[in-house]
């Protein structure tokens, strides 16, 4: 099945700066890469996500990279904000599996802190 | 928005009892996930379900563990015999047939065995 690993496993930047979090996948048939955000005891919750059809996707301060032939996958998160400490999980997937439900595997998260 | 919603969001239970946890998914979604996340850890697969049916389980998802849709909006997780390390916060998740790939998850139910 689908291995997804993650790094960093925590990650401390200064208020303004730059953060980047990198994921790989084993799968080769997997070809959707959300990235979740998960506040303290709250749910996951989808900030981005791409398709393998595409290498680059931003969405404001939030982007993501995808590169198939090495299998990984970056999250890019610009200006950072206190608000943006969170623990952020990448996870992969090959949704379009006729006849199942394919689940996402996920990363071992990353604890983002922001220092104001 | 719509949202899934699951109760209790909190339950203690004593070793070895049977647990009940209740997930209403998106009324328009297909499919249907329980995960596990064991405190400071990763979220997990444990089990998917679609056209009333399990699509695909994880090795966590045993004997002990069984899934229902009882009625028309109802998803439940029954844990038959609870052991400690069933301690961990349940989420269930639902995704519309549209293959967005997007999984729905609900805020969770924290599971303590004592």
């Amino acid at each position: 099945g689908e291995n997804v690993e993650q790094h960093p496993s925590t990650l401390s930047v200064q208020e303004g700066d730059s953060a980047v979090i990198k994921c790989t996948y084993s799968d080769s048939a997997s070809n959707y890469f959300p990235w979740y955000k998960q506040e303290l005891g709250k749910r996951p919750q989808l900030i981005i996500d791409i398709r393998s059809n595409v290498g680059e996707k931003k969405d404001q301060r939030i982007a993501v990279t995808l590169n198939k032939t090495a299998k990984h996958f970056s999250l890019h998160i610009t200006e950072t904000q206190p608000e943006d400490s969170a623990v952020y999980f990448c996870a992969a997937s090959d949704p379009n599996s006729s006849g199942s439900a394919r689940q996402l595997t996920f990363g071992s998260g990353t604890q983002l802190t922001v220092l104001p | 928005e719509p949202e899934v919603t699951q109760t209790p969001s909190h339950q203690v239970t004593q070793m070895g009892q049977e647990v009940i946890l209740r997930c209403v998914p998106i009324s328009n979604h297909l499919y249907f996930y329980w995960y596990r996340q064991i405190l400071g850890q990763k979220v997990e697969f444990l089990v998917s379900f679609y056209n009333n049916e399990i699509s695909e389980k994880s090795e966590i998802f045993d004997d002990q563990f069984s899934v229902e849709r009882p009625d028309g909006s109802n998803f439940t997780l029954k844990i038959r015999s609870t052991k400690l390390e069933d301690s961990a916060m349940y989420f269930c998740a639902s995704r519309p047939v549209a293959n967005t790939g997007e999984l729905f998850f609900g805020e969770g139910s924290r599971l303590t065995v004592l």
